[in-house]
């Protein structure tokens, strides 16, 4: 299994551009998750979903967009990018919340 | 929504000796409690979790603590090594459909 994979690595964007961020999972998890994390702020949850065709809001989803079309699958879509979208954002799988979440390598974004 | 408070934000420890790392949860909703260690670079993993039906957990030199009534729950790492240096996040949840939330972490140093 590869487990949760996420690409690209690491972006480069201008102020107003915008990017999708892919996530997959191998693990059949129903539940997916897009944090974003920046010093001293820990991990902060973007957007989640429980289910293929379900999304929610997390706790700072502004300027964010998700969809879940199939259970493999979790892109996370800037729609204008500004500098305060500056982060290293993961993407997580487990099969609930009261259970482990299994988190990919990271994407480092800078938006310049 | 849940609200975890995590201290210290940093702590430094002496090859050998004990560290002990503290978080506060709100929510008396929340069932679920991993701790994450994150090494520099590197993805969060999982160290050890612990479910609000039980006071206390152990893995070899790693446990946590917990205390439903004062809302309180804490990782103790006896016996530092210095592969234990690493930033450690704690997490509460489990409880309802919104996620899991984060603390802020702590960058615990393992002095030589």
């Amino acid at each position: 299994n590869a487990g949760v994979t996420q690409t690209p690595k690491f972006q480069v964007l201008k102020t107003g551009q915008s990017m999708t961020l892919q996530c997959a999972q191998d693990m059949n998890h129903e539940y997916m998750s897009w944090y974003r994390q920046d010093p001293g702020m820990g991990l902060r949850l973007i957007h989640y979903s429980v289910g293929a065709g379900i999304t929610d809001q997390g706790e700072v989803p502004n300027g964010y967009n998700v969809s879940r079309s199939t259970t493999e699958d979790f892109p996370l879509r800037l729609l204008s990018a500004a500098p305060s979208q500056t982060s290293v954002y993961f993407c997580a799988s487990s099969t609930s919340w009261g259970n482990e979440q299994f988190f990919g390598p990271g994407t480092r974004l800078t938006v310049l | 929504g849940e609200n975890v408070e995590q201290h210290p934000s940093t702590l430094s420890v002496q090859e050998g000796d004990s560290a002990v790392i503290k978080c506060t949860y709100s929510d008396s909703a929340s069932n679920y409690f991993p701790w994450y260690k994150q090494e520099l670079g590197k993805r969060p993993q999982l160290i050890i979790d612990i479910r609000s039906n039980v006071g206390e957990k152990k893995d070899q030199r790693i446990a946590v603590t917990l205390n439903k009534t004062a809302k309180h729950f804490s990782l103790h790492i006896t016996e530092t090594q210095p592969e234990d240096s690493a930033v450690y996040f704690c997490a509460g949840g489990g409880g309802g459909a919104d996620g899991l939330t984060f603390g802020k972490g702590t960058h615990l140093i393992i002095q030589p």
